[in-house]
């Protein structure tokens, strides 16, 4: 069964400063691997996505996440965080022939001045 | 293109009642689901179908039910609501298009309370 696992409950940075989400993964095989932003009362939007091909994966908002199968990992960045990007971001995972996404738990990112 | 609408966006219910919870969407997708939001938990899914008349179910379906008469709706039923079931309830739908890595699209929420 396919699992995801992402560390921190809740990260704080401040303004300006480099951002990055962790999130682990748990697939025998190639994996799909996404990342989702919700703001507060809002449902969830999609950052960017990873199926196959080039590991580095460009998203919107100036976010980024590579994957990285030795470590089982798809870890969201960002070199500079605005005020607007606090919110809780989800990973997830799915798999070929598999219609269902399994989410993490969610990091909620809080910004500094 | 008002992609995938939720109704109601907030309820209260006193345990033992029943609702219905509607999604909507306007984008042609052949698969719908049904989450509950829970602080620390994620999203997890309670049913979830893969086409008109089709409907199966997820993580945590006990309590409810679900129904998907036409393509475009896919209906959450609380027959007796329990204190337990008071959540954050999101509906998303997706394309399939022979790939599973298809994103999936969420409405705003449904916030219900079970007293």
């Amino acid at each position: 069964a396919q699992s995801v696992t992402q560390p921190d409950i809740h990260i704080t940075v401040s303004e300006g400063a480099s951002l990055e989400l962790r999130c682990n993964y748990s697939y025998g095989a190639t994996p799909y691997l996404f990342w989702y932003v919700q703001s507060p009362g809002q449902g969830l939007q999609l950052l960017l996505k990873y199926f196959s091909g080039d590991t580095l994966v460009q998203g919107i908002k100036g976010f980024e996440a590579e994957f990285k199968r030795s470590q089982s990992s798809f870890n969201l960045r960002k070199p500079s965080v605005h005020w607007s990007d606090a919110a809780e971001y989800f990973c997830a995972v799915g798999n070929f022939g598999n219609e269902k996404l399994t989410f993490g738990t969610g990091t909620r990112l809080t910004i500094i001045p | 293109n008002a992609g995938v609408t939720q109704t109601p966006k907030f309820r209260v219910l006193k345990t033992g009642q029943s609702m219905t919870l509607l999604c909507a969407q306007d984008m042609n997708h052949e698969y719908m689901y049904w989450y509950r939001q829970d602080p620390g938990m994620g999203l997890r899914l309670i049913h979830y179908s893969v086409g008109e008349g089709t409907t199966a179910k997820g993580e945590v379906p006990d309590g409810y039910n679900v129904s998907r008469l036409k393509k475009q709706n896919f209906l959450l039923g609380l027959e007796s609501a329990a204190p337990s079931q008071t959540s954050v309830y999101f509906c998303a739908s997706s394309h399939w298009g022979g790939r599973a890595y298809n994103e999936q699209f969420f409405g705003p929420g449904t916030r219900l309370t079970v007293l």
